[in-house]
């Protein structure tokens, strides 16, 4: 059975920093795109990051550039994303998910097929 | 970068109701589109995906339809489980952007 399980999220001051995991089991979680989303409280989801396989593609939302960083351990089976300079605004709950590739025309397309439970990240003084 | 709109933001349908959803692309996407369900506290749930495929386990009454800009999600009949928010996303960047959400309630 596939399992997502974030952890490390918690209160933090504005500035601050963080770091998420999310241990992955019940696949081969070296062989995966992985990809963290959030969700404000009351809003919907906003794409944050994701990280190929072997590390050597990462993309972020503009708005966490240059602040967090995504990463992984294959031999751990876990993602990370570590949030500095954290910011009111980037008060969510956050959520890891494997990217599974699927076939389009023209090649891969992917969709997040399986969620972590989700863990609540708060930037408040 | 791609951004995604849907309409309508929200809808109050009856059970047995036939739903229909629109998420539009910025540019065209082919069919890089993948539809989500979320219930509220709950993490989301996939229920089509390369604009078009059902999720495994998915229930037949959902559909998609699409392909370039302009996709369509139908519930062929409403359900009292299928009250939730329905969100679309692009992958067809590495950004992968979702769409603002269209949130489905009891009429």
């Amino acid at each position: 059975e596939v399992q997502l399980v974030e952890s490390g999220g918690g209160l933090v001051q504005p500035g601050g920093s963080l770091r998420l995991s999310c241990a992955a089991s019940g696949f081969t979680f070296s062989t995966y795109w992985m990809t963290w989303v959030r969700q404000a409280p009351g809003k919907g989801l906003e794409w944050v990051a994701n990280i190929k396989q072997d590390e050597s593609e990462k993309y972020y939302v503009d708005s966490v550039k240059g602040r967090f960083t995504i990463s992984r351990d294959n031999a751990k089976n876990s993602l990370y994303l570590q949030m500095n300079s954290l910011r009111v605004e980037d008060t969510a709950v956050y959520y890891c998910a494997r990217d599974r590739p699927n076939f389009c025309r023209g090649g891969s397309c992917y969709v997040s097929d399986y969620w972590g439970q989700g863990i609540l990240v708060t930037v408040s003084s | 970068d791609i951004q995604m709109t849907q309409s309508p933001s929200s809808l109050s349908a009856s059970v047995g109701d036939r739903v229909t959803i629109t998420c539009r692309a910025s540019q065209s996407i082919a069919t890089y589109l993948n539809w989500y369900q979320q219930k509220p506290g709950k993490a989301p749930k996939v229920l089509i995906y390369a604009a078009y495929t059902l999720q495994s386990g998915v229930p037949s009454r959902f559909s998609g339809s699409g392909s370039g800009t302009d996709f369509t999600l139908t519930i062929s009949s409403l359900q009292p489980e299928d009250y939730a928010t329905y969100y679309c996303q692009q992958t067809y960047s590495n950004f992968r952007t979702f769409g603002p959400g269209t949130k489905v309630e009891i009429k």
